[in-house]
């Protein structure tokens, strides 16, 4: 069974770091791309970025909003993709979520809060 | 930048068809992808490239595509199908991906 766990978010102040890992489990790893995907309360889905499995050299995208501050980074040997967050902005509280691929299948998300 | 466009309510009455469209200039190129998001629960994947159902999705669902539009049919419409609805795609580069802004679906 595919899962996909994330784990790592919190409250945090403007301005600081905060790093989310997904743990996946239950398919090859390594031969997927991995998407991070938020919504703010209340709002709708905004794609934050991927990065590509190995087989395209795991490059990486992101959205304008995040570009800069934001850098996915994955360790194939453990099967866990990382979100690298920089310079919190109020506007980056949300629940991000992991997903595998085309969007396939996703984690159950954490909750990121950025307050002071 | 790239945006696809959703009409933010639907409402039908139970056993009614649910049509719900999604509309972007790369969708002629690109395939879309629709999901379903029910209170504080992660999205489900219920249609990928453009109109194949995922496994376990009942059949009620359906999608299909028309020039710069897409459109997930929900026929005979149920009230457990009361959700958020999202279309996602990629730009014409295939590097950025984009959803939709939702569909609320009400039935009743």
């Amino acid at each position: 069974e595919v899962q996909l766990v994330e784990s790592g978010g919190g409250l945090v102040q403007p301005g600081r770091s905060l790093r989310l890992s997904c743990t996946a489990s239950g398919f090859t790893f390594g031969d997927y791309a991995m998407n991070w995907v938020r919504q703010a309360p209340g709002k709708g889905l905004e794609w934050v970025g991927f990065i590509r499995g190995k087989a395209y050299a795991g490059t990486t995208s992101y959205a304008a909003s995040v570009k800069g501050r934001f850098a996915i980074s994955r360790d194939d040997s453990k099967s866990i993709a990382y979100l690298q967050m920089n310079s919190l902005k109020t506007e980056d509280t949300a629940v991000y979520y992991c997903t595998r691929g085309v969007l396939d299948r996703w984690g159950q998300g954490t909750l990121v809060t950025v307050s002071s | 930048s790239y945006e696809l466009t959703q009409v933010p309510s639907v409402s039908v009455s139970p056993g009614q068809t649910a049509r719900i469209t999604c509309s972007g200039d790369a969708l002629p190129k690109k395939y879309a992808y629709w999901y379903q998001q029910k209170s504080g629960q992660a999205p489900v994947l219920l249609i990928f490239e453009d109109s194949e159902r995922l496994s376990g999705i009942p059949e009620r669902f359906s999608g299909s595509t028309s020039g710069t539009m897409a459109t997930l049919t929900i026929s005979g419409a149920q009230v457990e199908d009361e959700a958020d609805y999202y279309c996602y795609s990629t730009d014409s580069s295939g590097d950025l991906v984009v959803f939709g802004g939702g569909t609320k679906l009400t039935v009743l």
